[in-house]
């Protein structure tokens, strides 16, 4: 079956830095356009950030401007969330999500936790 | 940015029972750009239905969506024990995309 396998969340003060990674198989991750979503535990879901097919093209929420940076590298089958100037906000799960508008398939998320 | 609005908060049916899942949208949502994802306790979300109304591959037909404009609907006919779950909308029509905040379906 296609799957998606995030890595790299874990516990970091307010203000750190966390590099996720995202480890796509069993299809082709240049086809598709890749996003970030993240959900609270218990809460609702809110989309961080989309990359398209070869990279050119971002875009990501207001909220994480300027301190999130979503990547690729297609050789590698990996798709990466870079997530500077930590907040205690951002505490949640990370999920990596086949799509850019619509997302049909999802790994099982990474915990971030952003506490001092 | 469009807030989609999900009713009712939770919903207590019976297997065998049809469930109507409402979302609402501040404005017009574009070409019904809606989706609607499932999602189990320590799971991802289940993607069910694009575009308001085109079931995804695999989703059985007791799953139909509906609605253009502002208003649109999640059914299930015949509720079996799987369902209960949490339902939420997406939009994508327009940046950022933007999710309800959910309906739980719970066993009544």
């Amino acid at each position: 079956d296609e799957q998606l396998v995030e890595s790299g969340g874990g516990l970091v003060q307010p203000g750190g830095s966390l590099r996720l990674s995202c480890a796509a198989s069993r299809f082709v991750l240049s086809d598709y356009w890749m996003s970030w979503v993240r959900q609270v535990p218990g809460k609702g879901l809110e989309w961080v950030a989309h990359v398209n097919q070869d990279g050119s093209e971002t875009r990501c929420v207001d909220s994480v401007k300027g301190r999130f940076t979503i990547s690729r590298d297609n050789a590698k089958k990996s798709l990466f969330l870079q997530m500077n100037n930590l907040r205690v906000e951002d505490t949640a799960i990370y999920y990596c999500a086949r799509g850019g508008y619509r997302f049909d398939l999802w790994g099982q998320g990474t915990l971030v936790t952003v506490s001092s | 940015e469009i807030v989609l609005t999900q009713s009712p908060g939770t919903l207590s049916l019976s297997p065998g029972e049809r469930a109507t899942l409402s979302c609402r949208a501040s404005r017009n949502v574009d070409n019904n750009r809606i989706t609607w994802y499932q999602q189990k306790p320590g799971q991802a979300p289940r993607f069910l239905i694009h575009d308001a109304y085109i079931r995804a591959a695999g989703i059985p037909d007791r799953f139909s969506g509906s609605g253009s404009g502002t208003d649109f609907t999640l059914i299930i006919r015949r509720l079996e024990p799987e369902d209960f779950a949490v339902y939420f909308c997406q939009q994508y029509a327009t940046l950022p995309i933007t999710f309800g905040h959910g309906t739980r379906l719970e066993i009544k």
